[in-house]
C-alpha cells in the first residue's frame, strides 16, 4: 500500500517547455487534488477532481491543465512553463467529504 | 485573498515548553478545521482536526482550541520535543465545497533541546 505517489521527484525546465506531473493513489479514494507550495504562502489549490470524470478549478489554475485519467490517477500539465511556476507541487487524495487528505511526497519544479 | 491567516510565521521553543500557533478565518461557512504537520522534504500529514460544535479537542500532547464567535482556532503543543520541529499548517473547509481546503501560510516550529 504505497498511498499517494508522485513522479518525477525533481524537474528542471526551460521557460516555454511543457511537462506533465503524474499522481496516483492506491486507496480507492474518490477525490484528488493538486496544490502548489511557495514560501510564506502555504498550500494553494490549483485544480481538484471531486470524483472520477470531473475536474474543477481551484485558487490558482492559470497556466495549468489537469486530467483525471481514472479513479487512481490525476495528472497536472504545464503547457508552457514560466519562472513563476517554480514551486513544490503536491498531489493529495481523500475518500469523501471532509475526511483526511493524504499527500504525496511532492515534485520540486524549477523553471529557468 | 487569504481566507485563513496564521501566526506566527516562525516559533522557537525550548524542550518541554508549550508551543502555540494561532489561526483566524473569515468565512463563517467553514465547518471543518484541520491542522497538518510537514517535515522537510515530505508532504503534509494530518495531525488533528476539529468541527465547530466543540470548543476543544485533545489528542496526546496536541490540543486544538476553537472560538467560534471570534472566528479563531489555535494549536497547542504541550511538552514540546525536538521531534516536533516541523512546519504546521492550519486549514479550513466547508461541506458544500467538498473537501477543498484553504490553508494558512504555515508556521515553522523549532524546538531546541
Amino acid at each position: 500500500n504505497a498511498g499517494v505517489t508522485q513522479t518525477p521527484k525533481f524537474q528542471v525546465l526551460k521557460t516555454g517547455q511543457s511537462m506533465t506531473l503524474q499522481c496516483a493513489q492506491d486507496m480507492n479514494h474518490n477525490s484528488m487534488y493538486w496544490y502548489r507550495q511557495d514560501p510564506g504562502m502555504g498550500l494553494r489549490l490549483i485544480y481538484y477532481s471531486a470524483s472520477e470524470g470531473t475536474t474543477d478549478k481551484g485558487e490558482v489554475p492559470n497556466g495549468y491543465n489537469v486530467s483525471r485519467l481514472n479513479k487512481r490517477e490525476f495528472s497536472l500539465r504545464l503547457e508552457s512553463a514560466a519562472p513563476s511556476q517554480t514551486s513544490v507541487y503536491f498531489c493529495a487524495s481523500t475518500r469523501t467529504v471532509q475526511e483526511t487528505q493524504y499527500f504525496g511526497p511532492g515534485t520540486r519544479l524549477l523553471v529557468l | 485573498q487569504q481566507q485563513v491567516k496564521q501566526s506566527p510565521q516562525s516559533l522557537i521553543v525550548q524542550k518541554g515548553g508549550i508551543s502555540i500557533i494561532n489561526c483566524a478565518y473569515e468565512n463563517t461557512a467553514f465547518d471543518y478545521f484541520p491542522w497538518y504537520q510537514q517535515f522537510p522534504g515530505k508532504g503534509p500529514a494530518l495531525l488533528i482536526a476539529i468541527r465547530p460544535d466543540v470548543s476543544e479537542k485533545k489528542e496526546g500532547r496536541f490540543t486544538i482550541s476553537f472560538n467560534k464567535s471570534a472566528k479563531q482556532f489555535s494549536l497547542h503543543i504541550m511538552d514540546s520535543q525536538p521531534g516536533d520541529s516541523a512546519t504546521y499548517f492550519c486549514a479550513a473547509s466547508k461541506k458544500t465545497s467538498g473537501s477543498r481546503l484553504t490553508f494558512g501560510e504555515g508556521t515553522q516550529l523549532t524546538v531546541n533541546p
